[in-house]
């Protein structure tokens, strides 16, 4: 069982290129969801997702994409890569639902220069 | 005004010692109240969960106040494994996601 998994560890992209972002679960969550984390600014949700099929936007969702085709994955897409979008990304997950405890993956480091 | 604001410290505290974090939140709606913590360079992880009755693990005590909005933190007898970052968080509104606070630092010094 090994949770929550993301990939890569560390990215560094050029502005404007496009890149996604990995994330998959193995306990059967229904409800999964992507943060970025920047310094004195605390998690902020990007997207989120209910279920399979089912996604919404988050507080900070410009710039970003997402899907869910299985309840395991949900990948996070960069369309354009801009600078401001330097953060540590957290990929999480909830057995309960967005108002309950979550999981989180190990995060990704992604610079844009 | 944040909707969950944290003092960010940091707290120095000795081996030992007793420290206690609070944390206010706006959305008088929020159902849910969580403690996380953040090691450095770290992913988040449940500390443990708030209910409005107090609650207590180990060394660890977490109070609600639904009225005054604000939630806490007691840790007693720090350890060195103690020092990270606590994040306060609540359920945020619709109960779509969770609120984090921008974490309160503690670090334990021998």
């Amino acid at each position: 069982n090994a949770g929550v998994t993301q990939t890569p560890k560390f990215q560094v992209l050029k502005t404007g290129q496009s890149m996604t972002l990995q994330c998959a679960q193995d306990m059967n969550h229904e409800y999964m969801s992507w943060y970025r984390q920047d310094p004195g600014m605390g998690l902020r949700l990007i997207h989120y997702s209910v279920g399979a099929g089912i996604t919404d936007q988050g507080e900070v969702p410009n710039g970003y994409n997402v899907s869910r085709s299985t309840t395991e994955d949900f990948p996070l897409r960069l369309l354009s890569a801009a600078p401001s979008q330097t953060s540590v990304y957290f990929c999480a997950s909830s057995a309960g639902g967005g108002a309950y405890e979550q999981y989180f993956g190990p995060g990704t480091r992604l610079t844009v220069t | 005004r944040k909707e969950v604001e944290q003092d960010p410290g940091p707290f120095n505290v000795p081996e030992g010692a007793t420290v206690a974090f609070n944390c206010t939140y706006s959305n008088s709606a929020s159902q849910s109240f969580f403690w996380y913590r953040q090691d450095c360079r770290k992913e988040p992880k449940l500390l443990m969960s708030v209910y409005s009755s107090g609650n207590e693990d180990g060394r660890f005590t977490a109070q609600l106040n639904r009225a005054s909005q604000y939630i806490s933190l007691l840790i007693r007898d720090s350890k060195l494994s103690d020092s990270a970052t606590y994040l306060c968080v609540v359920s945020g509104t619709g109960r779509r996601a969770l609120t984090f606070g921008s974490g309160t630092r503690l670090q334990v010094q021998p």
